[in-house]
């Protein structure tokens, strides 16, 4: 079975500087996907990003990009220019891509990122 | 606007009462599913459903019931047998071709 670990439950930035959250995950396939869900206070979850394993080039969106590193299963989100909004729980998910699979997502016990003025 | 739509946002249940979560989308997804988030533990699967009239249990199914009679509709029930349900229920659903899950606004659930 496949298991994701956030080793940081807790993280700090100030305004305007860079994060980066930390993100492993253990598997034995070979296709599949990652992402970073954001939940704000609101409780809804938000898709930051998204990554296909085959692919070697990060993604990025805006200020958000990850370091995929697939030898390792590493799969770290770094924010850039911290913004007030940012700051929510951050949690990594794997999902296989094995055709005929459950399609379900595996998280991580998340990041809670909290962004200081 | 297309999107996922959970009732109530606030539920609370007896001892020894069923209770039924409501999870409707207007997206056209084929897949849908539900989890469970209880502090520290992040999110779990609950039941996830695939096609009409079709089902499958998650990791932590014991205690739940669902149905998937419409494509659009995805309902969970708490049984009684759920010793433990005070949580957030988060409902999802996507395209049937590995695209990303979209969220509901999710159900927060209590013991009376």
């Amino acid at each position: 079975a496949q298991t994701v670990t956030q080793s940081q439950p807790e993280m700090s930035v100030q305004e305007a500087e860079t994060v980066t959250l930390s993100c492993t995950y253990d598997t034995s396939e070979s296709d599949y996907y990652l992402f970073w869900y954001k939940q704000p206070p609101s409780r809804q979850m938000i898709l930051v990003i998204r990554q296909e394993a085959y692919k070697q080039q990060n993604a990025t969106e805006n200020r958000f990009s990850v370091n995929f590193q697939k030898a390792a299963k590493s799969f770290s989100l770094k924010i850039s220019d911290s913004q007030l909004g940012d700051a929510a729980m951050y949690f990594c998910a794997y999902r296989s891509a094995v055709q005929g699979g459950s399609e379900k997502l595996v998280f991580g016990k998340g990041t809670k990122l909290t962004v200081n003025p | 606007d297309g999107g996922i739509t959970q009732s109530p946002k606030y539920l609370f249940r007896k001892e020894g009462q069923n209770v039924t979560l409501s999870c409707e989308q207007n997206l056209n997804h084929d897949a849908m599913y539900w989890y469970r988030q209880d502090p520290g533990q992040g999110l779990r699967l609950i039941y996830y459903s695939q096609i009409v009239n079709d089902f499958q249990k998650g990791d932590i199914a014991e205690g739940y019931s669902v149905s998937r009679e419409k494509k659009e509709s995805f309902p969970l029930t708490v049984t009684s047998a759920q010793k433990n349900p005070t949580a957030f229920y988060l409902c999802a659903s996507s395209i049937y071709t590995h695209q990303p899950q979209h969220f509901g606004d999710g159900t927060r659930l209590s013991i009376l």
